[in-house]
């Protein structure tokens, strides 16, 4: 079993429509949840953190995670397509290794 | 530019050979670390320095691999006896306080093994 769990898609989702991507992690005793973007040939961008159960929102973006289900999400409002990239998933445990999904790709058609 | 630069960009190079990449962190940034990244996949953690020490070390580093921060400021990665496996991004990240999952990473350094 993977320590972070992505589906790699790709995810298509017409412009304006809300995109979803979720992860699943293994380690319980994980404390901060992160998503990345990556745009193609680029590297990672961090666009949210998160590290309560509940919802975090910040523009377009609502991070969710639930730790008894050990699940992340990720929902894009409003997705333009600017926003197609590929979104990985983070989780980090107790020290300074941070473990990455092999991230969903989405695709937001105009 | 304030951002984590990284230098070269691109590598190509023997079986064998040797190579070393640089990394610059944001100037204020006192945490560094090095990820991996092969195609499909996400980053694969190397290893982290705090200043000039380095703390954790990732069992995917093998004795072929070495990182060095001297001074606390810039970083070298360096691969001996190069591999086709070793074929990959190689990203530096840094961060200054606060959680060390919220890492701003540079434009990394593409290695390519023939």
């Amino acid at each position: 079993q993977k320590e972070v769990e992505q589906n790699s898609g790709p995810l298509s989702v017409p412009e304006g429509a809300i995109a979803s991507l979720n992860c699943t992690y293994s380690d319980r005793g994980s404390q901060s949840f992160f998503w990345y973007r990556q745009y193609s040939g680029k590297s990672p961008e961090l666009i949210m953190s998160i590290y309560s159960n509940g919802d975090k929102e910040d523009g377009r973006f609502t991070a969710q995670l639930n730790k008894a289900s050990q699940y992340v999400s990720l929902l894009i409002r409003d997705s333009q397509p600017s926003d197609s990239a590929t979104y990985l998933c983070a989780v980090r445990g107790g020290g300074f290794k941070t473990i990455f999904g092999a991230g969903t790709r989405l695709f937001v058609k105009a | 530019d304030t951002g984590v630069s990284q230098d070269p960009r691109h590598k190509i190079t023997k079986r064998g050979q040797n190579v070393t990449f640089r990394c610059d962190p944001i100037s204020e940034h006192n945490r560094l670390y090095w990820y991996r990244q092969t195609l499909g996949q996400g980053p694969e953690f190397l290893t982290y320095f705090q200043n000039e020490a380095q703390l954790e070390k990732s069992r995917l580093l093998s004795d072929r691999f070495s990182a060095e921060r001297p001074k606390g400021s810039f970083s070298t990665l360096e691969i001996q006896r190069t591999e086709q496996g070793d074929s990959a991004m190689y990203l530096c990240a840094s961060s200054l306080d606060g959680d060390p999952g919220e890492l701003f990473f540079g434009e990394g350094s593409r290695l390519t093994v023939l």
